[in-house]
């Protein structure tokens, strides 16, 4: 059974450091792996999708890496702001029959202060 | 250009009552799924479906119902809420199960007293 974790459950920076955030699975047979931003009282908001064959995908000032045969994702954050203070969860689609379903990291609660 | 919307955004209801949430979206996405949000449990999946008239069971589906005749709605209804069902419910959709993009709507918060 997939399993995704996230570490630190939770993280606090000053404005403009660069961080990383960590998410890892162990079943290395998926078939893509997103990160998603989460705001207090708000649904989930898709910022990055990598398929099983991509090592890394950015996006401005993001950019997610992949290492399926460690298990392994990092989101990296440049220059971070007040504005990216919220939750970031990982969730990963399984190859074979659980390819229709998303499995979920619990999150990283990020906040950064000015 | 609604996206995906979610209704009721909160409500409480008694024990033994049931409940339905309902999520509607435009896009004409094939697929849709109803998660639930615990804290210490992250999102797990209660039920989706990958077109009108086809749904299956996620990792939670016990105590719930969907249905889907229409593309764009996709209701959950809890047949006799209890406790254990407190929770914050999202509804998602996406062209392509999880091969695609995955969007969310932006919550139910449900208590059962």
């Amino acid at each position: 059974k997939q399993e995704v974790t996230q570490i630190p459950a939770a993280l606090s920076v000053p404005e403009g450091e660069n961080l990383v955030l960590n998410c890892s699975f162990t079943d290395s047979a998926i078939y893509n792996l997103q990160w998603f931003r989460q705001d207090p009282g708000k649904g989930l908001t898709s910022l990055l999708l990598i398929q099983s064959s991509q090592r890394e995908q950015t996006s401005g000032r993001l950019n997610a890496s992949l290492d399926k045969s460690s298990g392994r994702s990092t989101l990296y954050i440049a220059a971070s702001q007040p504005g990216d203070s919220a939750t970031y969860l990982c969730a990963v689609s399984s190859l074979g029959e659980n390819t229709d379903k998303l499995i979920f990291g619990t999150g990283t609660r990020l906040q950064v202060f000015p | 250009d609604a996206g995906i919307t979610q209704s009721p955004r909160y409500k409480i209801t008694e024990t033994g009552r049931q409940v339905t949430l309902m999520c509607h979206q435009t896009w004409s996405h094939s697929y849709m799924f109803w998660y639930r949000q615990d804290l210490g449990h992250g999102l797990r999946l209660i039920y989706y479906s990958a077109a009108a008239d086809i749904t299956d069971k996620g990792e939670v589906p016990d105590g719930y119902v969907v249905s889907r005749s229409k593309t764009e709605n996709f209701p959950l209804t809890l047949e006799s809420a209890t406790r254990s069902q407190t929770s914050v419910y999202f509804c998602a959709s996406s062209t392509w199960a999880s091969g695609n993009t995955i969007y969310f709507g932006e919550g139910s918060w449900l208590t059962v007293v």
